[in-house]
């Protein structure tokens, strides 16, 4: 029972529109969640985070909001570039461990030049 | 070395032979991870380590995986009589108190592709 969900298995969109990826939640324990970049043949790297005491954060081009009634986030990316093609990962803090994260199965994000 | 190591990058074995897998964490970090990722999916835990002893193991499949970090740095995932079900990349990675759940960011390294025939 996946209780990190990416439902959108890929996105495509045109260079320097706006990215928006999804993420829904089913544990309401979890109170962080953030994102995850990967490039094929790497290991995922950090982008962005959020504590469930707020409703946004921002770094730069990125923007994660945090609905915790509707236990969904998104991650924005404006304005997208072609260097951003790669696959997202949403995640969580399972059950408020301090230590151990559950992923979502991952968007891959295309952004056409 | 600036971030996490893992070797070897691809191992190719047949079913039923024995498989070790090595991470290099971040120095200094003493917190340590391994995660599986499948074909179409995310990581998923297998065990965390703080220090040299196992934390929290409770993602390990089965009694065929196994992983040490005797001296706190270095930590070996061993896998014995590997099915082709093992087939994945396991991803290692490293923080520095263990408080990934909290803010503190886990860096990963690149993974090895483990393929059983």
């Amino acid at each position: 029972d996946q209780q990190v969900k990416q439902n959108s298995p890929s996105l495509s969109v045109q260079e320097g529109r706006i990215s928006i990826l999804n993420c829904d939640y089913t544990n309401s324990m979890f109170d962080y969640f953030l994102w995850y970049k990967k490039y094929p043949a790497e290991g995922p790297t950090f982008l962005i985070s959020i504590s469930s005491i707020k409703d946004k954060n921002e770094d730069g081009r990125f923007t994660v909001f945090l609905n915790k009634s509707a236990k969904h986030l998104s991650l924005h990316i404006v304005p997208s570039q072609p260097g951003d093609s790669a696959v997202y990962f949403c995640a969580s803090n399972s059950g408020g461990s301090n230590y151990k994260l559950t992923f979502g199965k991952g968007t891959l994000l295309t952004v056409n030049p | 070395g600036a971030g996490v190591s893992q070797t070897p990058s691809n191992k190719v074995t047949e079913k039923g032979k024995y498989v070790e897998l090595r991470c290099d964490p971040i120095s200094g970090h003493t917190a340590l991870y391994w995660y599986r990722q499948s074909l179409g999916q995310g990581p998923e835990f297998l065990i965390y380590f703080q220090g040299t002893g196992a934390a929290d193991d409770s993602g390990l499949p089965n009694d065929r995986f196994f992983a040490v970090r005797p001296e706190g740095s270095v930590s070996t995932l061993k896998i014995q009589r590997t099915e082709r079900g093992d087939s994945a990349v396991y991803l290692c990675a490293s923080s520095l108190n263990g408080l990934a759940g909290l803010g503190e960011t886990q860096y990963f390294g690149p993974g090895t592709r483990l393929l059983v025939l």
